[in-house]
């Protein structure tokens, strides 16, 4: 499966903007880049995602490289309740196809 | 509320003892997945079914084993458990096509062996 690499953690400060890189050179045409959050104690919950195009929802928006081998999620204004584990995976003939690969994800807090 | 149900929310156990976890998926969702989340391991992948039948498997033991009843919900039936075996066990159903799909989760299962 291609692979993904994400920083271990970042920290941000309340209603500031903050940018969560993923890396994924090895990504293939069809794969699919897919964010997910883990708030603490909860179970993962979907957040967007993307192919080749930059996508916005009300959550967050996702901005993908030209060459797709990065990606970039973007909270516009970090709240408290915005502190999880960050995951970036991909989903495709090159990726999970089926169940989601969990990587280790970027830990982001919040400060007020 | 992801529409996902898991119970128990806390199971306390001895070792070599055997657990049942069930969980619904949300309504109109034919997929199940079961996924462990331990502090070493991080979340894994164990098993999925689709409409009552196995479709995946991941790095599930063979002490473990799950099925889908007709009324969609699943249960995960963990037997001869040991001390490694405490974790956060969570199930999700799956909406959307593939690669497009959403992935909803339970608010898990919490297992603690004795």
């Amino acid at each position: 499966d291609a692979k993904t690499t994400q920083p271990n953690s970042m920290e941000s400060n309340e209603e500031e903007p903050v940018h969560l890189p993923c890396n994924h050179s090895t990504i293939s045409g069809t794969d699919y880049i897919h964010w997910y959050r883990q708030l603490p104690s909860q179970g993962p919950e979907y957040v967007i995602h993307g192919l080749t195009s930059n996508v916005n929802n009300r959550m967050a928006s996702l901005a993908i490289a030209e060459d797709r081998k990065s990606s970039t999620l973007i909270l516009h204004r970090a709240t408290l309740r915005d502190a999880a584990v960050y995951y970036c995976i991909l989903r495709g003939y090159g990726g999970s196809q089926g169940n989601l690969i969990f990587g280790k994800g970027t830990k982001l807090s919040v400060k007020p | 509320d992801s529409g996902v149900t898991q119970t128990p929310k806390h199971l306390i156990t001895a070792t070599g003892q055997r657990v049942t976890l069930r969980c619904s998926p949300r309504s109109g969702d034919l997929s199940v997945y079961w996924y462990q989340q331990s502090l070493d391991q991080g979340l894994q992948f164990l098993i999925q079914y689709y409409n009552g039948e196995e479709r995946a498997k991941g790095n599930i033991l063979e002490r473990f084993s799950a099925q889908q009843f007709p009324d969609l919900h699943s249960e995960l039936n963990l037997s001869s458990l040991e001390l490694g075996d405490s974790a956060l066990y969570f199930c999700a159903s799956r909406s959307g096509t593939a690669y497009t799909d959403t992935q909803y989760f339970g608010p898990g299962t919490r297992l603690t062996v004795l």
